[in-house]
């Protein structure tokens, strides 16, 4: 079975750092290009970061940017966000997600999406 | 603009049809994807691309586009797809990913 669990949520008091992981299975996670997404309490999905598989191009958001890194182990099939300076705004559910992709003969473009998500964990900010 | 906007909340009689949209200028170079998320659980994927169903989804679903606009059409609605439904694509470089704000679909 195709699966990813993520762990490493809590509790965490503003300007301090969590680390994220994200355990893939069912799969050859080498393969595949990763993401990390959020959702804050009662709102909408945000993008976060994301990581090819090789793990040599990296993308964040404006919003995190400068203060998270993602990473990945491929020997240990594992996914990792360190988060640093968090914020109160930081606080939100956090998905993996394995992003997939497929050609279209058509327009001769690659387009890519999100098939296999994570059950989240959770990440609260306060003090 | 890198935004994607989406409807209001919308509602749809058992077994009629309803169409969820997402609009926005990255739309007009990339298909969007669709995702289903239920309360408590994790964003389901049931379109991508330009009207690709994973397997396992009904296909009630589909997806089309037109210009700066994207659609989500269930025919035939079911009680167990009410839920919020997200619309996703990429920014103008290319490597962000963007977000619609979710369309909350009650099905009565």
């Amino acid at each position: 079975e195709v699966q990813l669990v993520e762990s490493g949520g809590g509790l965490v008091q503003p300007g301090g750092s969590l680390r994220l992981s994200c355990a893939a299975s069912g799969f050859t996670f080498s393969s595949y290009e990763m993401n990390w997404v959020r959702q804050a309490p009662g709102k909408g999905l945000e993008w976060v970061s994301y990581i090819s598989s090789s793990g040599s191009t990296i993308y964040y958001a404006d919003s995190v940017k400068g203060r998270f890194t993602i990473s990945r182990d491929n020997a240990n099939n594992s996914l990792y966000l360190q988060m640093r300076s968090l914020r109160a705004e930081d606080t939100a559910v956090y998905y993996c997600a394995r992003q997939n992709y497929y050609y279209d003969i058509l327009t001769g473009n690659y387009y890519y999406y999100m098939d296999v998500w994570g059950k989240g964990t959770t990440v609260s900010v306060s003090s | 603009s890198s935004e994607l906007t989406q409807d209001p909340p919308v509602s749809v009689a058992l077994g009629q049809t309803v169409r969820i949209t997402c609009q926005g200028d990255s739309l007009r170079s990339y298909y969007a994807n669709w995702y289903q998320q239920k309360p408590g659980q994790a964003p389901l994927l049931v379109i991508y691309g330009k009207n690709n169903r994973p397997s396992g989804i009904p296909d009630r679903f589909s997806g089309s586009s037109s210009g700066n606009t994207a659609s989500l059409t269930i025919t035939g609605a079911q009680a167990e797809d009410e839920a919020d439904y997200y619309c996703d694509s990429r920014d103008s470089s290319g490597n962000h990913v963007v977000f619609g704000g979710g369309t909350k679909l009650t099905v009565l």
